[in-house]
């Protein structure tokens, strides 16, 4: 079993739609949670970053943790096409050591 | 925010041939630097972590004969692919955390990738 699995998708929704990304995950261990945007070819940026269970709000972004399902969501809501991107979840525990998932293909359509 | 920049951002090589990856933190000092290997699709796999002047630590399955990393400065951290086949095409991407040790995944600065082609 992987320690981190994200569905990839692809997910294609219109303009001002509600996204909702997920991943879960196996080790108990992880403490932190971060969701990464990635443009093609390019590295990936850092959206959020949670360490608790419970939601985190960032303009249209909202991130949610629940430890006891091991389960972690990004929301994005009123989506544009310039959201259209892969966004990976990652997380790790205090060592550090970052496990991504495979990232999921997001595309808004105007 | 911290930059973090990688050079080439792409190469593309004859099979056998051995390709260096340049990683340099352009505004603080990376303690600690990581290399990812990403396929198409795929999410990024850690390959190694290297700290400055020491030996890189590599991930199981990762063959250090084959992926040298060298740390020899605070702000810089190459990767050399030695006799580099088709099969090591893939994005390259390296991350730097001015931590010794990272409290959490937030402190680490990723570089843009470096798309390496094998013919």
């Amino acid at each position: 079993q992987k320690e981190v699995e994200q569905d990839p998708g692809p997910l294609s929704v219109p303009e001002g739609a509600i996204v909702s990304l997920n991943c879960t995950y196996s080790n108990s261990a992880f403490q932190y949670f971060m969701w990464y945007r990635q443009y093609s070819r390019k590295g990936p940026e850092l959206l959020m970053y949670t360490y608790s269970s419970g939601n985190k709000e960032d303009g249209r972004f909202t991130a949610q943790v629940d430890k006891s399902s091991k389960y972690i969501s990004l929301f994005i809501r009123d989506s544009q096409p310039s959201d259209s991107a892969t966004y990976l979840c990652a997380m790790c525990s205090t060592l550090g050591r970052l496990y991504f998932g495979r990232g999921t293909q997001l595309t808004v359509w105007p | 925010g911290a930059v973090v920049s990688q050079h080439p951002s792409w190469v593309i090589c004859k099979s056998g041939t051995s390709v260096k990856i340049e990683c340099r933190s352009l505004d603080f000092q990376a303690t600690t630097m990581f290399w990812y290997r990403q396929f198409p699709k795929q999410s990024l796999m850690l390959m190694a972590t290297s700290n400055e002047g020491s030996k890189a630590t590599y991930e199981q399955g990762v063959e250090k004969d084959k992926f040298l990393i060298n740390h020899a400065s605070l702000t810089l951290s190459t990767l050399t692919v030695t006799s580099a086949h088709p099969e090591d095409s893939s994005f390259y991407i390296c991350s730097a955390t001015f931590l010794a040790g990272l409290a959490g995944g937030d402190e680490q600065y990723f570089g843009p990738g470096t798309r390496l082609t094998v013919t």
